[in-house]
């Protein structure tokens, strides 16, 4: 299978700071990224996705970079918030392009 | 609830047994994929279908392991012959093809092999 790795495997912010999670993909094949959130109890939830030919993508307090040069992917979140505490993975599409990889996950703890 | 619903959210099963789990998509939703997830990992790709259509199969999808969607609607996992190594959260998640990236998670059901 694919490797999508993350560098740390848990994160603890206080509220309010920005937080990055890290990752590391591959497949230089892949051509699409996503980053998911699962909380504990629930199924992955996705909070954002970026094409290869992108660098930057903004969403609601996240956003997504992607250097396909060291094959690196990170989500950063502005002003942590208690809601934000939950495990983060990153996704890739691989060689087939219809199905996804995930990563072992980093688990995001935000400190009132 | 319009998500993505699985049934049940739990099974115990002795080892040896047969199981099966059912997913309920979004109603307007042509993809739908099952995923493995065991303890501290990330989900694992097990399968997909578009509409009727089972398109792509994992490796880890061994001959006990079976999958239908015969409507194009709700799919169902089977488990044949249940093994410890089973035990797992099994996850549904659905897309519509043309944003088949923006897939939604149902809740899973946990298999525990006994």
């Amino acid at each position: 299978g694919e490797s999508v790795g993350l560098h740390l495997p848990t994160l603890s912010v206080q509220e309010g700071d920005n937080s990055i999670i890290n990752c590391a993909y591959s497949n230089s094949a892949s051509d699409y990224f996503i980053w998911y959130k699962q909380e504990s109890g629930k199924g992955p939830q996705f909070i954002i996705d970026i094409r290869s030919n992108m660098d930057k993508r903004q969403g609601q307090r996240v956003t997504v970079l992607l250097n396909k040069t060291v094959k690196h992917l990170s989500l950063q979140i502005a002003a942590t918030q208690p809601g934000d505490s939950a495990v983060y993975f990153c996704a890739e599409n691989g060689d087939t392009g219809n199905q996804f990889y995930f990563g072992t996950g980093t688990s995001l703890t935000v400190i009132p | 609830d319009t998500g993505v619903s699985q049934d049940p959210r739990h099974k115990i099963t002795k080892r040896g047994q047969n199981v099966t789990f059912r997913c309920d998509p979004i109603s307007e939703h042509n993809r739908l994929y099952w995923y493995r997830q065991t303890l501290g990992q990330g989900p694992e790709f097990l399968t997909y279908f578009q509409n009727e259509a089972q398109l792509e199969k994992s490796r880890l999808l061994s001959d006990r392991f079976s999958a239908e969607r015969p409507k194009g609607s709700f799919s169902t996992l089977e488990i044949q012959r249940t093994e410890q190594g089973d035990s797992a959260m099994y996850l549904c998640a659905s897309s519509l093809q043309g944003a088949w990236t923006e897939a939604f998670f149902g809740q899973g059901t946990r298999l525990t092999v006994v």
